[in-house]
């Protein structure tokens, strides 16, 4: 069974770069079949997908934070990132990387991890 | 962009009851919805995909229905484990990916 775990500051001085890791266990980020994907979660509100990317490298951004974000992979240590730049408290949020199963299925999640941008 | 929409909010029910928790999409969107269940402190938890198959290990309380722009997530008989908040999400039109505000649930 895959497990994915989130990791990274929880606290980000606003104007700077957010920056998270996912690891992942039981499974590969090169496998082919899934796209490595982070979402978020604003405390009290709704889900926000943030984007998605394939063990290729293509990327697939939400258009509210492209400008903003980048995910990467790293087959190597079977982990995939996520940058976010010029935080603002808006920005503060439960973070949660996900596998998923074909473009938008998400069948497994991380527990999440919660970045405050403050100064 | 679609926009998801979820009703009710919040419901509270009694054990054994059946429940009913409806979505609804601003296009049509196909059969390209799938249900998330939240528990309190926890990850989500992919219950339903392309509106109305089972993921393996959910229990067959969980029936999801709907096609289009309307779609419902029905629990056939309430248990205190289902307590938490189910999500909608729709994976048609991409990106991005739009997910409902949610629906708390909680028991009477």
């Amino acid at each position: 069974q895959v497990q994915l775990q989130e990791s990274g500051p929880g606290l980000v001085k606003p104007s700077q770069t957010l920056s998270l890791t996912c690891s992942v266990s039981g499974g590969s980020v090169s496998s082919g079949s899934y796209y490595w994907s982070w979402i978020r979660q604003h405390p009290g509100k709704g889900l926000e997908w943030i984007g998605s990317i394939l063990f290729s490298g293509t990327t697939y951004y939400n258009p509210s934070l492209k400008s903003r974000v980048s995910i990467s992979v790293d087959s190597s240590k079977n982990q995939f990132s996520l940058k976010v730049t010029s935080v603002t408290a808006a920005d503060t949020a439960f973070y949660s990387c996900a596998r998923a199963r074909g473009m938008g299925l998400f069948d497994s999640w991380g527990q999440g991890v919660l970045v405050a941008v403050s100064s | 962009d679609i926009q998801m929409t979820q009703s009710p909010s919040s419901l509270s029910a009694f054990v054994g009851d059946r429940v009913t928790i409806t979505c609804q999409a601003s296009q049509d969107i196909s059969n390209y919805l799938n249900w998330y269940q939240q528990k309190p402190g926890k990850a989500p938890k992919l219950l339903i995909y392309d509106a109305s198959s089972v993921e393996v290990g959910v229990p067959i309380r969980f029936r999801g229905s709907g096609s289009g722009t309307h779609f419902t997530l029905t629990i056939s008989s309430l248990q205190p484990e289902d307590v938490g908040t189910y999500f909608c999400q729709q994976y048609d039109d991409l990106p991005p990916f739009a997910f409902g505000p949610g629906t708390k649930v909680d028991i009477k």
